[in-house]
């Protein structure tokens, strides 16, 4: 059974700093992984998806990495901005049906 | 933890038909409901978000005649395809908030629809 761990679960920063998310889960076997943003009382917001066959997928100031080998994926947010204030998921994608991690709750400070 | 159930878990009808599914928040109350539509190796995307006792609102390129959305409590939202055809074969799922909890999601466990 997939199970998906996502560190730090809340993290605060100063706003224009870098940062970085970590997502882990215990199945290897997936075909791709998907990182959200959650705002509060909305869908999610699809941000990036990593194939299994890639290493790194980027859009604008994000940049995602997947390690499928050893269950691992980053999502980095350069220049860190208020608006990116959110919760952000990490959702691996396999044979099991899909399994959402608690997320990390970011804050960006002006 | 907060349970969100959906049934069917799979269905697979005929072209033409009408399928139904429902999303329902086990042990809390759900203001708020949202249904996502996931193509085959392709990313989770949002439909539509449903408030209980008004209209769901949809996201751009979602029809709304097709793909009804009744939340009549605050503790069921029924998604309706209406006149399936294939191309609408895809996994459904829904997530019920818990606005007590900072609007945290809870997802269910998805619809595979298939229609031949």
């Amino acid at each position: 059974k997939q199970e998906v761990t996502q560190i730090p679960a809340a993290l605060s920063v100063p706003e224009g700093e870098n940062l970085v998310l970590n997502c882990s889960f215990t199945d290897s076997a997936i075909y791709n992984l998907q990182w959200f943003r959650q705002d509060p009382g909305k869908g999610l917001t699809s941000l990036l998806l990593i194939q299994s066959s890639q290493r790194e997928q980027t859009s604008g100031r994000l940049n995602a990495s997947l390690d499928k080998s050893s269950g691992r994926s980053t999502l980095y947010i350069a220049a860190s901005q208020p608006g990116d204030s959110a919760t952000y998921l990490c959702v691996p994608e396999g044979n099991t049906p899909l399994v959402f991690g608690k997320g990390t709750r970011l804050s960006v400070i002006a | 933890g907060a349970v969100v159930s959906q049934h069917p878990s799979r269905v697979i009808c005929k072209s033409g038909t009408s399928v139904k599914i429902e999303c329902r928040s086990l042990d809390f109350q759900a203001t708020t409901m949202f249904w996502y539509r996931q193509f085959p190796k392709q990313s989770l995307m949002l439909m539509a978000t449903s408030n209980e006792g008004s209209k769901a609102t949809y996201e751009q390129g979602v029809e709304k005649d097709k793909f009804l959305i009744n939340h009549a409590s605050l503790t069921l939202s029924t998604l309706t395809v209406t006149s399936a055809h294939p191309e609408d074969s895809s996994f459904y799922i829904c997530s019920a908030s818990d606005e007590g909890f900072s609007y945290e999601q809870y997802f269910g466990p998805g619809t595979r629809l298939t229609v031949t």
